[in-house]
């Protein structure tokens, strides 16, 4: 059974900074695009950026462009995302995702930028 | 970036009857190989997207055959054949044919 299990999540102040991480079981992990999709509250799902399976690729969307750093470590089967200069417009539910022959998505972790 | 349109927002519809969402693109989404990427995702209440359809008209593993999907260029479309309760949920047009990836705003079906 795969399993995508998002952490690292919490409060936050604007300008704050945060390190999301993502472990994957149950699928080959290396062998997978990796993507952060993200979901404020109440919301439609935006796609944040993603990675190809030896990491040598990296997207982003623009909004989050110098501020968010996709990363993965395949050893450890862990997909990260560091985000930084948060923004209140930055809260919501971030969902790791794999694209291999299926889709498989985790139950996200909420990132809250607030004062 | 590429915009996907869906339409309608809102679809009320009765158990056991048809369903259909439109997904409109602001390019066309076939990629230099002859790809079309374009996937359907559900969303139940407090889950989780599902993935439905990959490349406009494969329907994953498990997902019900009253499931479809159909399409080309910029004009795609999903379609249920007979709405069942746990088809209740938001519905997102994806395309990664582009960068940066998108989603559409989604269609949340609900039970009339």
């Amino acid at each position: 059974e795969v399993q995508l299990v998002e952490s690292g999540g919490g409060l936050v102040q604007p300008g704050g900074s945060l390190r999301l991480s993502c472990a994957a079981s149950g699928l080959t992990f290396s062998a997978a695009w990796m993507n952060w999709v993200r979901q404020a509250p109440g919301k439609g799902l935006e796609w944040v950026a993603n990675t190809n399976p030896d990491g040598s690729e990296k997207y982003y969307v623009d909004s989050v462009k110098g501020r968010f750093s996709i990363s993965r470590d395949n050893a450890r089967n862990t997909l990260f995302l560091q985000i930084n200069s948060l923004r209140v417009e930055d809260t919501a539910l971030y969902y790791c995702a794999a694209w291999t022959d299926s889709s498989y998505w985790g139950q996200g972790t909420l990132v809250t930028v607030s004062s | 970036d590429v915009v996907l349109t869906q339409a309608p927002l809102s679809l009320p519809v009765t158990l056991g009857q048809p369903a259909s969402i439109s997904c409109r693109s602001s390019q066309s989404l076939v990629a230099g190989d002859g790809n079309i990427y374009l996937e359907w995702f559900q969303q139940r209440p407090g889950q989780s997207p599902r993935r439905l359809i990959s490349f406009v008209s494969n329907r994953d593993s498990g997902v019900p055959d009253r499931f479809s999907g159909s399409g080309s260029g910029t004009d795609f479309m999903l379609q249920i054949s007979r709405v069942e309760a746990e088809d209740v949920g938001v519905y997102y047009c994806f395309q990664y044919a582009h960068r940066p990836h998108t989603f559409g705003p989604g269609t949340k079906l609900e039970i009339k």
